[in-house]
């Protein structure tokens, strides 16, 4: 079985700073790994995934994630981040076994954005 | 672009009623899945479906169960609610195979009094 751990349940930032948030998982077999995002009262949507391939993922609105297989680790980060980003961030882990596309989800991480 | 309906946005019900959350999908998806998501728990997944009448447990089907009569829609059931089922609720869907993405409804809020 897979698990995914988020390890800030809250990330309080300027506008314009940089954000870190933290996403470890634990699993036996190979891994697919995805972070979505929620925006205030909307469903969640893909931001980025990482099937194979280059470690470094980006997304179409600056953010990145870095699989790092040793650390069981894919931190997402922005090197600036704006108001409009204020959402709630969910890594989410797939075997590599796995069919039909199930997702095992962590906890969440809101990121709040103030000017 | 894909989307997914569910039926309600925001449902009252009492004990013991039994409650149906309809989700429907408008591309086809072969897969289905209902998930809840609970402040500080983040998503966890309910039951799925790979195909029209195929369903298979996920991580917490207890109290509830599911129908999947025709491809595009998907029903999450729960018998016979209780105040531990209050919760929002998401209905996802996604092409067949693995690593493809998920798409999410906008949720149910589900409150059992």
């Amino acid at each position: 079985a897979q698990s995914v751990t988020q390890l800030d349940s809250q990330v309080p930032v300027f506008e314009e700073a940089p954000v870190e948030l933290r996403c470890n998982y634990s699993s036996s077999v190979s891994v697919y790994l995805f972070w979505y995002v929620q925006y205030p009262n909307q469903g969640l949507q893909l931001l980025l995934k990482y099937l194979s391939g280059s470690t470094l993922v980006e997304s179409i609105n600056g953010f990145e994630a870095e699989f790092n297989k040793s650390q069981t680790s894919f931190h997402l980060r922005k090197p600036s981040v704006h108001i409009s980003d204020t959402a709630e961030y969910f890594c989410a882990v797939q075997a590599g076994g796995t069919s039909y596309g199930k997702l095992t989800f962590g906890q969440g991480t809101i990121l709040t954005v103030h000017p | 672009d894909v989307k997914v309906t569910q039926s309600s946005r925001y449902l009252v019900k009492r004990t013991g009623e039994k409650v149906f959350l309809e989700c429907v999908q408008d591309m086809d998806h072969e897969n289905m899945f209902w998930y809840r998501q609970d402040p500080g728990l983040g998503l966890r997944l309910i039951y799925f479906s790979y195909d029209v009448k195929m369903k298979e447990k996920g991580d917490i089907p207890e109290g509830y169960s599911v129908s999947r009569e025709k491809k595009e829609r998907f029903s999450l059931i729960l018998e016979s609610a209780s105040t531990n089922q209050t919760s929002m609720y998401l209905c996802a869907s996604s092409e067949g195979g693995r690593r493809e993405k998920l798409f999410f409804g906008s949720g149910t809020q589900l409150s059992v009094l």
